[in-house]
């Protein structure tokens, strides 16, 4: 089944404790994303990636890391976590195929707390 | 990307059309529309995308005005299923950024 995987969905933690959440697809798309979804607010892009080894920064990156060293993975990493990082989290991923179709296939999301 | 302006809320009655508009007064030309969908806290799904042609899936029809400044996502018989945040996103096919708006929460009531 075509998907996009997030782990953990739900995580608990406190300032400064770095973390990761990993998202992984298996329908071998080169473009990748992270958002966020803070309660009242759509979707803000955090970073996105173009392919292998190609980042860039979305809206909002500020606090954050990722790396895409795999085409099926793109994990986020937040290096010293603050409760303003609070926040519902999801991973896409498309195919950049030339033409119009911009279908993004979401992950589950990840509901991280920062105490 | 182009900004989109869409009502924060509205109704409709289970087994009627709804019409979610969306104003893009600033879109150029070689930007599409198109339309996503977020059922309660679940990652968004896609539903439909045009340029200026109206266009017609198993899930909805997007109508565009001539002048491409306006759009209206149309689902043509809701269910209580359809209750959920609709985006309208103006973009750049294959471009990398992304934004998605405040969307407008659809309500079907029985």
């Amino acid at each position: 089944e075509a998907q996009v995987t997030q782990n953990p969905r739900y995580l608990i933690t406190v300032t400064g404790k770095k973390l990761t959440v990993t998202c992984s697809q298996n329908m071998n798309h080169e473009y990748m994303s992270w958002y966020r979804q803070d309660p009242g607010l759509g979707l803000r892009q955090i970073y996105y990636s173009m392919n292998v080894e190609v980042t860039d920064k979305g809206d909002v990156p500020e606090g954050y890391k990722v790396s895409r060293k795999e085409k099926r993975n793109f994990p986020l990493i937040l290096e010293s976590p603050s409760p303003n990082q609070t926040s519902l989290y999801f991973c896409a991923s498309r195919v950049l195929a030339g033409g119009s179709t911009d279908t993004q296939y979401f992950g589950p999301g990840t509901r991280l707390t920062v105490l | 990307d182009a900004k989109t302006t869409q009502p924060t809320s509205m109704d409709c009655a289970e087994g009627r059309a709804a019409n979610l508009p969306c104003n893009h007064s600033t879109i150029s030309g070689n930007e599409y529309v198109y339309w996503y969908r977020q059922i309660h806290s679940q990652g968004p799904q896609y539903i439909i995308h045009g340029l200026k042609n109206n266009e017609t899936n198993e899930m909805a029809s997007l109508i565009i005005t001539e002048d491409r400044k306006s759009s209206t996502l149309i689902l043509p018989h809701a269910t209580l299923r359809d209750t959920a945040v609709y985006y309208c996103i103006v973009r750049v096919p294959n471009a990398g950024k992304s934004t998605f708006g405040d969307g407008t929460t659809l309500t079907v009531k029985p």
